[in-house]
């Protein structure tokens, strides 16, 4: 069973980075048909999706365009995590952060992508 | 981005109703790249069905997925008392995920 757990701190100044962990068990972060995603939640955004690394033969990494500039997300073979870095945050960077897993599934020929796994979630607040 | 669209808001139903939940896209969506997910207050979200259609792991029956295009459906065919939730829908597109802005299933 494929578990994933949240670290890191949930009170951040404004300007200043944003650091989350998240620890995989249940499966190799460099298993090449699962992507590592980070997502927030908040209810003026409700639920955002930040980006994902994943291994396809070499480390790649997806963002959100709206974040692209400000958001870092990268494996920890050693550790099987990854963590994700956000800079100069803002109060509004305040939510819910979530790490989940998506996975490549082929059925029956057809291919399916789906986010099936998440982390439980780390209230990280941005406040002086 | 592709923009999901979900409706009603809100839904009040009482135990042993069917519930019909809407999620209306922008624009055409892959359907083995949608999927709805149910979250309970103070918890992560939850798959519940991936690729339109297809019930994840251990969910039960009385929840089924359709749809293709920009519209898709999820219905919840007897409503038991766990299953008062927010429903999302998602879907993956243009190297990116986006997500419906949910429904609220509430005991009427």
């Amino acid at each position: 069973q494929v578990q994933l757990h949240q670290s890191g701190p949930r009170l951040v100044k404004p300007s200043q980075t944003l650091s989350l962990a998240c620890a995989v068990s249940g499966d190799d972060i460099s298993n090449d048909v699962v992507a590592w995603n980070w997502i927030r939640q908040s209810p003026s955004r409700g639920l955002e999706w930040l980006g994902r690394t994943y291994y396809r033969s070499r480390w790649d990494s997806d963002y959100l365009p709206s974040v692209k500039g400000r958001i870092t997300i990268s494996p920890d073979t050693s550790k099987n995590q990854f963590s994700l870095q956000l800079n100069s945050v803002t109060p509004e960077d305040t939510a819910v952060y979530y790490c989940a897993r998506a996975m490549n599934k082929k059925v029956q020929g057809q291919f399916y992508y789906y986010i099936d796994v998440w982390g439980n979630g780390t209230t990280v607040t941005v406040s002086s | 981005e592709i923009v999901l669209t979900q409706s009603p808001g809100t839904l009040s139903l009482s135990p042993g109703e069917r519930a019909t939940l809407s999620c209306r896209a922008s624009q055409s969506v892959t359907s083995q790249f949608f999927a709805w997910h149910q979250q309970k207050p103070g918890q992560a979200p939850r798959l519940l069905i991936y690729g339109a259609s297809k019930r994840a792991t251990g969910v039960p029956d009385r929840f089924s997925g359709s749809g293709s295009g920009t519209d898709f459906t999820l219905t919840i065919s007897r409503l038991e008392p766990e299953d008062y939730a927010v429903y999302y829908c998602q879907q993956y597109g243009h190297s990116l995920w986006t997500f419906g802005q949910g429904t609220r299933v509430e005991i009427k």
